[in-house]
């Protein structure tokens, strides 16, 4: 089963408003989860990484007010959209490292649709 | 930078076909290589990794050798199933840096019956 989870999987919401993902890692303590943006029929675009009690590392480009991260407990980090614009559409992916087996897991997504 | 180009998709073949997804990287260090399997409507899961050069990962028939010679890492599977169909994702970790990955574009892959 899965080991990561990611709420909603699929959100449609309209322009201005905000939008909160949720990335769980369900069996395992993550103190680094890692959030990323996949365009059509492209690759993963690494947008931050998320680390337990401290400020998210955001990657050249991705603005922080624009995508808050949160990353309070051991097994949870949250991604909220600001002011979402259509051109934030796209699909949202999580991962989070799981130390002992110096393996990332990933969560299924989230397809973000903005009207 | 460090980057992972993968050969471009789709890809189609017949079932027990042999399969070939061509993935060459760039890095300035040592990195190790990874291919990840996304079934539809899943995330992303590790199929296979090599951490060294000559490596070999290997993974549900599927095999990849870590080439630091040719900076290629290949995924290949000699009899493909219809189960095999979803998108694949080379990428490479480097050691120096936090556990950031580094994706290639993806391939499709659809095995028709």
């Amino acid at each position: 089963g899965a080991v990561v989870s990611q709420h909603p999987s699929r959100v449609i919401c309209k322009s201005g408003t905000s939008v909160k993902i949720e990335c769980r890692s369900l069996d395992f303590q993550a103190t680094t989860m890692f959030w990323y943006r996949q365009f059509p029929k492209q690759s993963l675009m690494l947008m931050a990484t998320s680390n337990e009690g401290s400020k998210a590392t955001y990657e050249q480009g991705v603005e922080k007010d624009k995508f808050l991260i949160n990353h309070a407990s051991l097994t949870l980090s949250t991604l909220t959209v600001t002011s979402a614009h259509p051109e934030d559409s796209s699909f949202y992916i999580c991962s989070a490292w799981a130390l002992a087996k110096n393996i990332q897991y990933f969560g299924a997504g989230t397809r973000l649709s903005v009207l | 930078g460090d980057s992972v180009t993968q050969m471009e998709g789709p890809v189609t073949l017949s079932e027990e076909a042999f399969l070939t997804i061509n993935c060459t990287y760039t890095a300035t260090g040592y990195p190790s290589l990874f291919w990840y399997v996304q079934y539809p409507g899943e995330g992303l899961q590790l199929l296979l990794k090599a951490t060294k050069a000559d490596d070999k990962g290997s993974n549900k028939g599927f095999e990849a050798t870590y080439r630091k010679e040719t900076t290629s890492f290949h995924l290949e599977k000699g009899s493909v199933q219809v189960s095999d169909s979803a998108v694949y994702f080379c990428a490479l970790r480097l050691i120096q840096g936090a556990q950031k990955l580094v994706f290639g574009q993806g391939t499709r892959l659809t095995i028709n019956p």
